[in-house]
């Protein structure tokens, strides 16, 4: 069964600082793999994708993700943080097969931004 | 892009009735919808996979006859939460794919007195 795991439940930077967000997964084939926003009582944005190619992928809002498969890691970086960006971040990994796959979500990060 | 919305955004009703959930796809048609539940400060755990005109696939743990997912048209999936009780609230969220990515709905509250 494919899971999930991000490590860090809560981190606090300050804006304009850089931000690396960990994320693990588990599956046994070639995995999907996803970076969601949410803000408070939002529904999910999805910032960047992996399926396959470039393990560096590009996203929005000036988010980038390096999957690495050696280490089963798909990180998500920024190199400065807005204030704007303060919010749960939710990595996931859906299930290979067409486009009607299922996601497994990990437990979150809640992204603090100090002024 | 593509726009999934949900209805009622927030919804409280009493202990023992039930509440209907409706999941739509704007501008797109889907074949498949998928329900989610998230407990506050918690992650989405995926409920059920709602087919359009076939039987829902539940998720393992999930009560079909409590959550009952009706996939009526191409565009519209409905999740009823029967007999609701206090321990059923929470947040749920529909999504459904379109070109390799999911769409996510806004989410609905629930919250069961």
């Amino acid at each position: 069964a494919q899971s999930v795991t991000q490590p860090d439940i809560h981190i606090t930077v300050s804006e304009g600082a850089s931000l690396e967000l960990r994320c693990n997964y588990s599956y046994g084939a070639t995995p999907y793999l996803f970076w969601y926003v949410q803000s408070p009582g939002q529904g999910l944005q999805l910032l960047l994708k992996y399926f396959s190619g470039d393990t560096l992928v590009q996203g929005i809002k000036g988010f980038e993700a390096e999957f690495k498969r050696s280490q089963s890691s798909f990180n998500l970086r920024k190199p400065s943080v807005h204030w704007s960006d303060a919010a749960e971040y939710f990595c996931a990994v859906g299930s290979s097969g067409g486009s009607n796959y299922k996601l497994t979500f990990g437990k979150g990060t809640l992204l603090t931004v100090n002024p | 892009g593509a726009v999934v919305s949900q209805h009622p955004s927030w919804v409280i009703c009493k202990s023992g009735t039930s509440v209907k959930i409706e999941c739509r796809s704007l501008d797109f048609q889907a074949t498949t919808m998928f329900w989610y539940r998230q407990f506050p400060k918690q992650s989405l755990m995926l409920m059920a996979t709602s087919n359009e005109g076939s039987k829902a696939t539940y998720e393992q743990g999930v009560e079909k006859d409590k959550f009952l997912i009706n996939h009526a048209s191409l565009t519209l999936s409905t999740l009823t939460v029967t007999s609701a009780h206090p321990e059923d609230s929470s947040f749920y969220i529909c999504s459904a794919p379109r070109s390799g990515e999911q769409y996510f709905g806004p989410g609905t509250r629930l919250t069961v007195t």
